[in-house]
């Protein structure tokens, strides 16, 4: 099983619509987590944290279900900008360091 | 603009070239990280350095050579690259440790490397 899993997509959206994405993760001491969004040929950028009481930043809104491990990511109204491969982002905590995974992206396709 | 910049943006080399890759983060984090990503896939981390010291090395061939003369520079040493190791070579910063950071990693804009 992979440290960190998400669905690759596409997934393909009018404009308007909400979409939603999971990512589970397999170690259950993992601590902190975070969803990054990457456009094409760009680097990948911090879109939020994700907050162990669920957060949300505008039209978007973090989950964190620890007990099934996963979190999710909820996009209202969805804009064309929001067109992009959406990183999952878990740290885990060792003796002697950490240890952050990147999952490999949800790619997100916004029509108009 | 994210605080972290890499030179060169695009780089084209021979397979018997050498070359560096730099990076330099102006945040102040303590720990600096080189990612590798090809088309089509996920980031592989390929070095960290947490307070200038290697913590990790995932099996990267030898031909990648990373340096970090202090805790601000970076630098990715490329020698008889293959055709395959054409690809986006990203590097991040995060500020560890210091209890309740956040520990975010802050990436550059990444180096476009193409080896023929």
């Amino acid at each position: 099983r992979k440290e960190v899993e998400q669905d690759p997509g596409p997934f393909n959206v009018p404009e308007g619509a909400t979409v939603a994405f999971n990512c589970t993760y397999s170690n259950s001491a993992s601590q902190s987590f975070f969803w990054y969004r990457q456009d094409c040929r760009k680097e990948p950028k911090l879109l939020m944290s994700v907050y162990s009481s669920g957060n949300e930043d505008g039209r978007f809104t973090a989950q964190l279900n620890r007990a099934s491990q996963y979190i999710s990511l909820l996009i209202r109204d969805s804009k064309l900008s929001d067109s992009a491969t959406y990183l999952c982002v878990v740290r885990e905590y060792h003796t002697g360091g950490f240890k952050t995974i990147f999952g490999a992206g949800t790619r997100l396709f916004v029509k108009a | 603009e994210t605080g972290v910049t890499q030179t060169p943006r695009h780089l084209v080399m021979g397979m018997t070239n050498k070359k560096s890759l730099k990076c330099e983060q102006h945040l102040g984090h303590n720990a600096m990280y080189w990612y590798k990503q090809s088309a089509k896939k996920p980031l592989e981390l390929m070095f960290v350095y947490n307070f200038k010291e290697q913590t990790e090395n995932n099996s990267v061939p030898s031909r990648f050579s990373p340096e970090c003369p202090n805790s601000s520079h970076l630098f990715l040493h490329l020698h008889t690259l293959q055709p395959e190791d054409s690809a986006l070579y990203l590097c991040a910063s995060s500020q560890e440790g210091g209890g309740g950071a956040q520990n975010i990693q802050y990436f550059g804009a990444g180096t476009r490397l193409s080896v023929l």
